[in-house]
C-alpha cells in the first residue's frame, strides 16, 4: 500500500480557501485517492475520491498532477464547522481491501 | 442518503466481560469492516467480511473477536473477554462494489473498566 504524507495541522480563516496537499509517492496505477473527513467522536466521513486530473463535488475539489505522486484538496471558504482532521488515503481498485489511516491534517478554522 | 448505523452508541463493561457491537450496513452493499481508534490514535482496522468470511484481518483481531452476520442486515463484532486495552471508538464500515468508497458508521465508543 502506498503510503501518505501530509502536514499535520493547519489553521485557517473563516472564508478563505484551504489546501491541504498530499504525497504518495509509491501509489500503483489501480490505486485510487480518497479523502475522508473526521469530527471528533464521530466516524470517518466520505469527501472525494479521484484517480487522476480534477474532481469537484459540491463540498470540495480534488487536484491530482499527471504523475499521481500528490494529490491537494481544495475547501473552498470554510467554515468554524469545517474544523477536523482531513485524511488522505490511496485505495486500491478492485480488491476491496482494508484503508490505512495516516494521522491526518488537523484543520482548525480561526473566526 | 443512506447510512451505515451502530448501536449502541456508548457501551460500559466491566474487564472480562463480553460486549457485542452492532452495525447496519448500507443495505445492497456487500462487503464490511470493522475498525477501531483508541483515543488520540489513528483509525485502524481490524477486520473485513464479504460472502459470509472474513477476507482479511489484523494482528489485532485476535482469538478474542469474532464477526458475523446474523440476519442478512446486521453486522456484529463480539470480544469475547474484554481487557482495558480494548477501550477505543469502534467503527464499521461497508462497501458497495464496483465503487471503492468505505462508508462509515458514526461508532460505539466502548469505555473497559
Amino acid at each position: 500500500l502506498a503510503k501518505t504524507t501530509q502536514p499535520i495541522s493547519m489553521d485557517s480563516y473563516e472564508g478563505q480557501e484551504v489546501n491541504i496537499t498530499c504525497s504518495h509517492n509509491n501509489i500503483a496505477t489501480n490505486d485510487y485517492i480518497t479523502w475522508y473527513q473526521q469530527f471528533p467522536s464521530q466516524g470517518p466521513r466520505f469527501i472525494i475520491q479521484g484517480y487522476k486530473t480534477k474532481v469537484t463535488n459540491e463540498v470540495a475539489s480534488l487536484f491530482i498532477p499527471a504523475d499521481r505522486k500528490s494529490s491537494t484538496l481544495s475547501l473552498p471558504r470554510v467554515s468554524l464547522s469545517d474544523t477536523a482532521v482531513y485524511y488522505c488515503l490511496v485505495v486500491f481498485s478492485g480488491g476491496y481491501q482494508k484503508v490505512t489511516f495516516g494521522t491526518g491534517t488537523k484543520l482548525q478554522v480561526i473566526p | 442518503e443512506p447510512e451505515v448505523t451502530q448501536t449502541p452508541s456508548h457501551q460500559v463493561t466491566q474487564m472480562g466481560q463480553e460486549v457485542i457491537l452492532r452495525c447496519v450496513p448500507i443495505s445492497n452493499h456487500l462487503y464490511f469492516y470493522w475498525y477501531r481508534q483508541i483515543l488520540g490514535q489513528k483509525v485502524e482496522f481490524l477486520v473485513s467480511f464479504y460472502n459470509n468470511e472474513i477476507s482479511e484481518k489484523s494482528e489485532i483481531f485476535d482469538d478474542q473477536f469474532s464477526v458475523e452476520r446474523p440476519d442478512g442486515s446486521n453486522f456484529t463484532l463480539k470480544i469475547r473477554s474484554t481487557k482495558l486495552e480494548d477501550s477505543a471508538m469502534y467503527f464499521c464500515a461497508s462497501v458497495l462494489p464496483p465503487q471503492e468508497t468505505q462508508y462509515f458508521g458514526p461508532g460505539t465508543r466502548l469505555l473497559v473498566l
